[in-house]
């Protein structure tokens, strides 16, 4: 499959601590983004990466990509209740099919 | 505001229907996406679109169909030849088709009477 993993599948904290999902792909990549879905809605993009990028901030969130890895992880800070959603990693390969492939995404619940 | 909008936000398919999901967008995207998602799942690429009057089939295009008239909107319609047609059907439209932040619509879910 061309769909990468991402792990925890899911994950359960405490208002404040920070949650750390990580995703793994398959292929060389242009650039990896992170979406967040609320249960039932549609995805909402959070940030992009680029492959020449290593660390990426918006806001309490900071995200790495380590491409020799073919690794990305997503780190939440001081997390909110308001958080809790799946997170999906998606990138676009490289060569002439430059589709978005996901990730199967990570479930996190903050509780209050 | 500008946006992505989808209708309805659930519909019902008999056994040997066919149905349109609607998908509409005033932000001036060139390009388009539908996205099936079952649970627990991540996104499955159906068709998408770069241009007007062109599309593509996706990972799992077999028993949908979809046209692109217009550049807002790109309808999906999900034939009686989808045997496994209950899902969450997601559109996204993008500013061009290179891996670009999508954005998408709130999602129609389709189930079987």
């Amino acid at each position: 499959s061309q769909q990468g993993e991402e792990d925890p599948q899911a994950l359960s904290i405490q208002e404040g601590e920070n949650a750390t999902m990580n995703c793994s792909y398959k292929t060389s990549i242009n650039n990896l983004q992170w979406y967040r879905q609320n249960s039932g809605r549609g995805l909402v993009h959070l940030i992009l990466i680029r492959s020449n990028e290593r660390e990426k901030h918006s806001g309490r969130l900071r995200v790495t990509l380590d491409t020799s890895k073919k690794s990305s992880s997503l780190l939440i800070t001081a997390s909110r209740a308001a958080d809790t959603a799946s997170y999906f990693c998606a990138w676009e390969g490289r060569g002439n099919n430059r589709k978005l492939i996901w990730g199967l995404g990570t479930s996190l619940a903050v509780n209050p | 505001d500008g946006g992505i909008t989808q209708s309805p936000k659930y519909l019902f398919r008999k056994e040997g229907q066919n149905v349109t999901l609607s998908c509409e967008q005033n932000l001036n995207h060139d390009a388009m996406y539908w996205y099936r998602q079952d649970p627990g799942q991540g996104l499955r690429l159906i068709y998408y679109s770069q241009i007007v009057n062109d599309f593509q089939k996706g990972d799992i295009a077999e028993g949908y169909s979809v046209s692109r008239e217009k550049k807002e909107s790109f309808p999906l319609t999900v034939t009686s030849a989808q045997k496994n047609p209950t899902a969450f059907y997601l559109c996204a439209s993008s500013i061009a088709q290179r891996g670009e932040t999508q954005y998408f619509g709130p999602g129609t879910r389709l189930l079987v009477l």
